[in-house]
């Protein structure tokens, strides 16, 4: 089955860590983003990257870090500078950057900071 | 960052009426899509809108791309229980930069049987 893949579904942080959200697709797309979604607010661009090796900032990047080394591959690391991080974490792809490309979403991962 | 309205923000109806929703924005887009999203899960593509003026349907769901290129709808007929969820517009356009969307902040449907 083609689709996104997220893990873990659950994720519990002490404060002060950093946690690594994974993101794997296997739709041959070239685009990947990532989105942090909070109750009754859109959600909001974190990262995105259009190729391998490649990335920008989104909107909210601060306290994040991503890195795109393979075609599938677009991790998430939630570092301790993130004042807020509990939140549920959405990744995407898109079969290229630019207009005119639909989006596909993962499951999520959500992330609770104890 | 930008963000779209979407209206209204939650609405419950009876099982076999029809649903009408909307967003709009102050930019002009290229592109509308519309999701589903489930609790804990992660939004479901329901329907892609490239060209104003445009209907599209899937199902017993119909979307339109608004001819000001500022807004776009959504109806679903004959409503059953497992339309229940978030339904979220997102749009797409040369102001929002070419690469990502600008998501709405969801309508609630909750249907009641």
């Amino acid at each position: 089955d083609g689709g996104i893949t997220q893990s873990p579904k659950y994720l519990f942080r002490k404060e002060g860590q950093n946690v690594t959200l994974s993101c794997e697709q296997n739709l041959n797309h070239d685009a990947m983003y990532w989105y942090r979604q909070d109750p009754g607010q859109g959600l909001r661009l974190i990262y995105y990257s259009q190729i391998v090796n490649d990335f920008q900032k989104g909107d909210i990047a601060e306290g994040y870090s991503v890195s795109r080394e393979k075609k599938e591959s677009f991790p998430l690391t939630v570092t301790s500078a993130q004042k807020n991080p509990t939140a549920f974490y959405l990744c995407a792809s898109s079969s290229r950057a630019g207009l005119y490309n639909e989006q596909f979403f993962g499951p999520g991962t959500r992330l609770t900071v104890l | 960052g930008q963000q779209l309205n979407q209206s209204p923000q939650s609405m419950f109806i009876q099982e076999g009426e029809d649903v009408s929703m909307n967003c709009t924005s102050s930019s002009i887009f290229n592109t509308w899509l519309w999701y589903k999203q489930d609790p804990g899960e992660g939004p479901v593509l329901l329907i892609a809108l490239y060209k104003a003026g445009e209907l599209t349907s899937n199902g017993r769901l119909t979307a339109q791309f608004g001819i000001t290129r500022k807004d776009s709808f959504l109806n679903i007929s004959a409503s059953i229980p497992s339309d229940v969820g978030i339904y979220f517009c997102a749009g797409q356009g040369v102001t929002s930069g070419t690469y990502k969307y600008i998501f709405g902040t969801g309508t609630r449907l909750k249907v009641l049987a």
